[in-house]
């Protein structure tokens, strides 16, 4: 596997459900995030992990879980979720220098495709 | 907090042509990266090109090159000799330039669809 991976591809899930998103970086990177992509709005940044940390959670309600284990793998804990959480959930990663924010690019994986009945 | 608008929600272009996509952005702050980024139909977003707040001179990558106005916020991505393979959705990426910061999340426009027609 190269590059940024995410399973699974699509998913589907009823309102009281839960299920995991996972996301999985193979570029050595140190940081990584979770992106929503809904219809017709810009993506929006969910979470930050950077050196397993999270930095930033931007004010995403508490039905959704972010894990980082390692700098290699994240996760988003999906319960109770809404209809109007059906998007495309997109995870990044970068490799970031500890106390300045870089130049470097973000690398995205394909996303998982979130339909929430 | 900063705002990114992309006021094309689609454009379309003749194959070989010549397409300019439109950014705006707000910000209050001086320093800071801009980027594109292309969203194929396979969905797996990518890096075009990028730009440093500082540097005055364009950022060109073969086709794909800039005309960054700082003074007027604004970060236009044009394409030259369009092909097939140009058809995507666009958007545009602010990221702050926070020296304590460390990580950050990427502000995004909300994409403009461009079309290739053969």
């Amino acid at each position: 596997e190269t590059g940024v991976t995410q399973t699974p591809r699509h998913l589907v899930m009823g309102m009281t459900n839960k299920k995991s998103l996972k996301c999985e970086q193979h570029l050595g990177h140190n940081a990584m995030y979770w992106y929503k992509q809904s219809a017709k709005k810009p993506l929006e940044l969910m979470f930050v992990y950077s050196l397993e940390e999270r930095v930033e959670n931007n004010s995403v309600p508490s039905r959704f879980s972010p894990e980082c284990p390692n700098s290699s793998h994240l996760f988003l804990h999906l319960h109770t979720l809404q209809p109007e959480d059906s998007a495309l959930y997109l995870c990044a990663s970068s490799q970031e220098i500890a106390g300045w924010v870089s130049y470097n690019e973000q690398f995205f994986g394909p996303g998982t495709r979130l339909t929430v009945l | 907090a900063q705002t990114v608008t992309q006021s094309q929600p689609e454009m379309s272009v003749q194959e070989a042509e010549t397409v300019t996509l439109s950014c705006t952005y707000d910000t209050s702050e001086s320093d800071y990266y801009l980027f594109w980024y292309k969203q194929p139909p396979s969905r797996q977003m990518i890096l075009v090109i990028r730009q440093e707040a500082y540097k005055q001179q364009n950022a060109t990558e073969n086709r794909f090159s800039v005309n960054f106005q700082k003074a007027a916020k604004s970060f236009s991505l044009k394409i030259s000799d369009s092909q097939l393979g140009d058809a995507a959705m666009y958007f545009c990426a602010y990221r702050s330039l926070d020296p304590g910061g460390g990580a950050d999340g990427l502000t995004f426009g909300k994409g403009t669809h461009l079309i290739i027609q053969p």
